[in-house]
C-alpha cells in the first residue's frame, strides 16, 4: 500500500518568513495530492491540491510543487502570518479504485508574531 | 450547501452506554467516510460507504457499528466503548470513492469515554 512520509514534524518561523513542508510517497500510481490545514479543535480543511499532470500550483501565499520522478511534493507558504499556525497534513491517493487518501503524520507550524 | 454537518459536537459516555453519532451532507456526494483522530495525529480511516453500501471496514472493533440510511446520512453507533476510544470522530464525504479526490470534512464529534 501507499506510504507517505512528512517532514518536519514541527516548524517554527517568524512572521513574514517562508515555510516549507515536504512529503514523499511510495506508490507510483498515486495521482492526487491534497494538503489539509487543521487548526486546534477544528476540522481538517483542504487548502490546496495538485494532480499528477501538473508540476506546480499556486494560490495567493501558498503553493504546492510535485516531482513525480522523485515521488515527492512540497507545500510552500510565503509571508507567513500568525493565523497560519496549525497542523498541516499532506496526503496521496490513487484514482481508479476506492479513493482512500494516505495521510502524512502532520507538521505543526508555529508562526511567531 | 457545501458543508458536512455532525452532531453532537461533544459526547461523554460511560463504558456501558449506547450512543450514536450523526453526519449529514447535501452536496450529492456518493462516498462517505468515518475517521478517528487523536490529538496532533492524522485522521485514521474507519469505514467507507460508497453508494450507501459499506465498501471498506478497516478492521474496526464491533463496538463501532456504521449505518448509511440514505445518500445524505451516515451514522456511527457506539456500544461498550473503552477509554482509549476517546478521540475526535470525523465524518467526510467526496463525489465518489473512485473519482475526484476532494474530501470534505465535518467539524467532528469530540468523544470522551469514562
Amino acid at each position: 500500500g501507499e506510504n507517505v512520509e512528512q517532514h518536519p514534524s514541527t516548524l517554527s518561523v517568524q512572521e513574514g518568513d517562508s515555510a516549507v513542508i515536504k512529503c514523499t510517497y511510495s506508490d507510483s500510481a498515486s495521482n492526487y495530492f491534497p494538503w489539509y490545514k487543521q487548526e486546534l479543535g477544528k476540522r481538517p480543511q483542504l487548502i490546496i491540491d495538485i494532480r499528477s499532470n501538473v508540476g506546480e500550483k499556486k494560490d495567493q501565499r501558498i503553493a504546492v510543487t510535485l516531482n513525480k520522478t522523485a515521488k515527492h511534493f512540497s507545500l510552500h507558504i510565503t509571508e507567513t502570518q500568525p493565523e497560519d499556525s496549525a497542523v498541516y497534513f499532506c496526503a496521496a491517493t490513487a484514482s481508479g479504485g476506492s479513493y482512500i487518501p494516505t495521510f502524512g503524520r502532520g507538521t505543526s507550524l508555529i508562526v511567531h508574531p | 450547501d457545501t458543508e458536512v454537518t455532525q452532531t453532537p459536537k461533544h459526547l461523554v459516555m460511560g463504558m456501558t452506554n449506547k450512543k450514536s453519532l450523526k453526519c449529514e451532507q447535501h452536496m450529492g456526494h456518493r462516498a462517505m467516510y468515518w475517521y478517528k483522530q487523536k490529538a496532533k495525529k492524522p485522521p485514521e480511516l474507519m469505514f467507507v460507504y460508497s453508494y450507501e453500501k459499506l465498501s471498506i471496514n478497516e478492521s474496526v472493533p464491533s463496538r463501532f457499528s456504521p449505518e448509511c440510511p440514505n445518500s445524505s446520512l451516515l451514522n456511527l453507533h457506539l456500544h461498550a466503548l473503552q477509554p482509549e476510544d476517546s478521540a475526535l470522530y470525523l465524518c467526510a464525504s467526496s463525489h465518489r470513492a473512485s473519482s475526484r479526490g476532494e474530501q470534505y470534512f465535518g467539524p467532528g464529534t469530540r468523544l470522551t469515554v469514562t
